[in-house]
């Protein structure tokens, strides 16, 4: 398997910009997670999805963010509009029992 | 909530020295994971364990899962230049509740190894 697939790598985008992120979670989990890491406040859990329905979004920053998981092999996080103190790295994770495996992350730089 | 704090927050070691974190909570956790971070790469499994007591081996990192289920530690001996990284303890609560399937992470321990 390929792991936990992000895309993409790295993005810079201009504040009040729409940013969408992607992952592709490993075949056969059935939990999906998306984490944000700053220096600041370490691993933040956003929001997790078990079998493609939102489990808890309590750690979603405000309306500008949302996620959606349409299908088992597919979710985004999208932020909109974007601003400057949205810039962090953002990891998608999945899991079938307790052990989550991470993706590369998305750097996301809002100027 | 569940918190877990991790220490130290940073270590700077020279090689061939053993390093030793560990990580307390406020409340019991089923399985205890160790992840370490390589600089502009996501955390990586290292060790998990699943049972209060138990001790468990990875090469030159050795984990246990305290009796109390509250804590963990994990040892790295024999440090090389490439240990260099954050390493991250999470615990996971297996019972049920909104909680459940989620592992909440301590604040990582920031190791630097001069050869």
């Amino acid at each position: 398997d390929a792991g936990v697939i992000q895309s993409p790598r790295h993005e810079v985008t201009e504040m009040g910009q729409e940013v969408t992120l992607r992952c592709k979670p490993i075949s056969g989990h059935d939990y999906l997670f998306w984490y944000r890491q700053t220096m600041m406040r370490g691993l933040e859990l956003l929001i997790y999805f078990n079998n493609n329905v939102p489990i808890d979004d309590s750690g979603m920053p405000e309306d500008r963010f949302s996620a959606k998981m349409p299908n088992a092999s597919f979710s985004t996080l999208k932020i909109q509009p974007s601003e400057p103190r949205d810039s962090a790295v953002y990891f998608c994770a999945s899991s079938l029992l307790a052990e989550a495996f991470f993706g590369q992350g998305t750097r996301l730089t809002v100027v | 909530g569940q918190q877990l704090n991790q220490s130290p927050q940073s270590m700077f070691i020279q090689e061939g020295e053993d390093v030793s974190m560990n990580c307390t909570s406020s409340s019991i956790f089923n399985t205890w994971l160790w992840y370490k971070q390589d600089p502009g790469e996501g955390p990586v499994l290292l060790i998990a364990l699943y049972k209060a007591g138990e001790l468990t081996s990875n090469g030159r990192l050795t984990a246990q899962f305290g009796i109390t289920r509250k804590d963990s530690f994990l040892n790295i001996s024999a440090s090389i230049p490439s240990d260099v990284g954050i390493y991250f303890c999470a615990g996971h609560a297996d019972a049920g509740g909104t909680s459940y399937g989620k592992l909440t992470f301590g604040q990582g321990t920031i190791l630097t190894v001069h050869p």
